[in-house]
């Protein structure tokens, strides 16, 4: 079993809907968490990054999580076509620099 | 440019011979990361250097993986006798502090894709 799991889609919502994106975790020792957006052929770039438990919000995107469920979520308001990508978590745990990321979520929105 | 820059953007190898890959990391960046991304995966963690002190190199799957940041700017990541399975894109992630991940996040290249004939 992976240490993150993340549902690969692909996620096809019409232009305008909120869009849920979802990672679940094993280790419990992860305390950074990263979500990261990736156009075809293009390198990851960083959206959101929070630190724990806790919301976070930026522009049309908020992160949640909740450590205690082992659970994280991106969460984008009224989505547009550029939004069309692959959507990756990422965590990491203190004291290790390498990240930990999820295999993906790709999203499509329909204009 | 500003941002990490990585070449080639595409390479193409027989089963056998030996690749280099090399990155530009943002100028000034301390850490530098490679990856590892499969298709339809996400990326894998290979190595992590500090400056150029390679201080983790627990995700190189082999020993005919070697990276190498001899004065802690550019990094080359070299795979011998290369295999199919060795097919994938390699990014080149940099951070600009060697502490902890607070406010100092990874930024990455557009990524080599090799393809292993």
């Amino acid at each position: 079993q992976k240490e993150v799991e993340q549902d690969p889609g692909p996620l096809s919502v019409p232009e305008g809907a909120i869009v849920s994106l979802n990672c679940t975790y094993s280790n419990s020792a992860f305390q950074y968490f990263m979500w990261y957006r990736q156009y075809s052929r293009k390198g990851p770039e960083l959206l959101m990054y929070t630190y724990s438990s806790g919301n976070k919000e930026d522009g049309r995107f908020t992160a949640q999580v909740d450590k205690s469920s082992k659970y994280i979520s991106l969460f984008i308001r009224d989505s547009q076509p550029s939004d069309s990508a692959t959507y990756l978590c990422a965590m990491q745990h203190p004291g290790r620099r390498a990240l930990t990321f999820g295999s993906g979520t790709r999203l499509q929105v329909q204009p | 440019g500003a941002g990490v820059s990585q070449s080639p953007r595409y390479k193409v190898a027989k089963r056998g011979q030996d690749v280099a890959l090399r990155c530009d990391p943002i100028s000034g960046h301390v850490s530098l990361f490679w990856y590892q991304q499969a298709l339809g995966q996400g990326p894998e963690f290979l190595t992590y250097f500090q400056n150029e002190a390679q201080l983790d190199k627990s995700g190189l799957p082999s020993d005919r993986f070697f990276a190498e940041r001899p004065e802690g700017s550019v990094s080359t990541l070299k795979i011998q006798r290369t295999q199919q399975e060795d097919s994938a894109v390699y990014l080149c992630a940099s951070s600009s502090k060697g502490q902890s991940l607070s406010n100092q996040p990874q930024h990455f290249g557009d990524g080599t894709r090799l393809s292993i004939l």
